[in-house]
């Protein structure tokens, strides 16, 4: 069972423009939204989280949206660089449990 | 540098052939974790373990055990590989309640 849905699956975005990935949960239960990158030959590393209790995030360019009532939260990435290409999950986990639930993610290419 | 090593990065193994993929932390972390990583499909967890000893089935342990020894290593076990279980294994590790995961670079597996 799928409880977190990313979307797109892959993204291409022209350099200096917005990357945005979506994602849409069912289970209210979940209080913590992480947002992990991965680079080619490399494991997936925390990018960035959000509790439900604010409604926006930053850090540096990343930013996380948060939409409690719509149950979805997504990921904006400003002046996106190459650099930035990466595959991009979302992910979501309850209070007090020990495992994540991972959307199905996202592949980002920035062109130069 | 704290790290989760993956001692294989790349094994082609046949089918029917039994393959066992090493994990080992050097961070003290109580929480082990194995996904499965498909385009598409995102992580899915295999097994998770909170303890040496001790192992809780994931979303898709058909046709995977486990090991844990020792707290710091944590092994997958295929104990007669099939084609579908062509893929790219992450394993990950976390203290109780700190909801991040750290992750190894991954194995990929191909069965012939």
């Amino acid at each position: 069972q799928q409880q977190v849905k990313q979307s797109p699956q892959s993204l291409i975005v022209q350099k200096g423009g917005i990357s945005i990935i979506n994602c849409a949960y069912e289970n209210t239960a979940f209080d913590y939204f992480p947002w992990y990158q991965q680079f080619p030959g490399k494991g997936p590393a925390l990018l960035i989280a959000i509790r439900p209790d604010v409604s926006e995030k930053k850090e540096g360019r990343f930013t996380i949206s948060f939409n409690k009532s719509a149950k979805q939260f997504s990921l904006h990435i400003m002046d996106s660089q190459p650099g930035d290409s990466a595959t991009y999950f979302c992910a979501a986990i309850k209070k007090g449990a020990q495992k994540l639930v991972f959307g199905q993610g996202t592949r980002l290419t920035i062109n130069p | 540098d704290v790290k989760v090593t993956q001692s294989s990065r790349y094994l082609v193994k046949r089918t029917g052939e039994k393959v066992f993929l090493e994990c080992v932390q050097d961070m003290d972390h109580e929480n082990m974790f194995w996904y499965r990583q498909d385009p598409g499909l995102g992580l899915r967890l295999i097994y998770f373990s909170y303890d040496v000893k001790m192992k809780e089935k994931g979303d898709i342990p058909e046709g995977y055990s486990v090991s844990r020894e020792k707290k710091e290593r944590f092994s997958l076990i295929l104990e007669s590989a099939s084609t579908n279980q062509t893929s790219m294994y992450l394993c990950a590790s976390s203290v109780p309640g700190a909801n991040v995961l750290t992750f190894g670079a991954g194995s990929r597996l191909t069965v012939l």
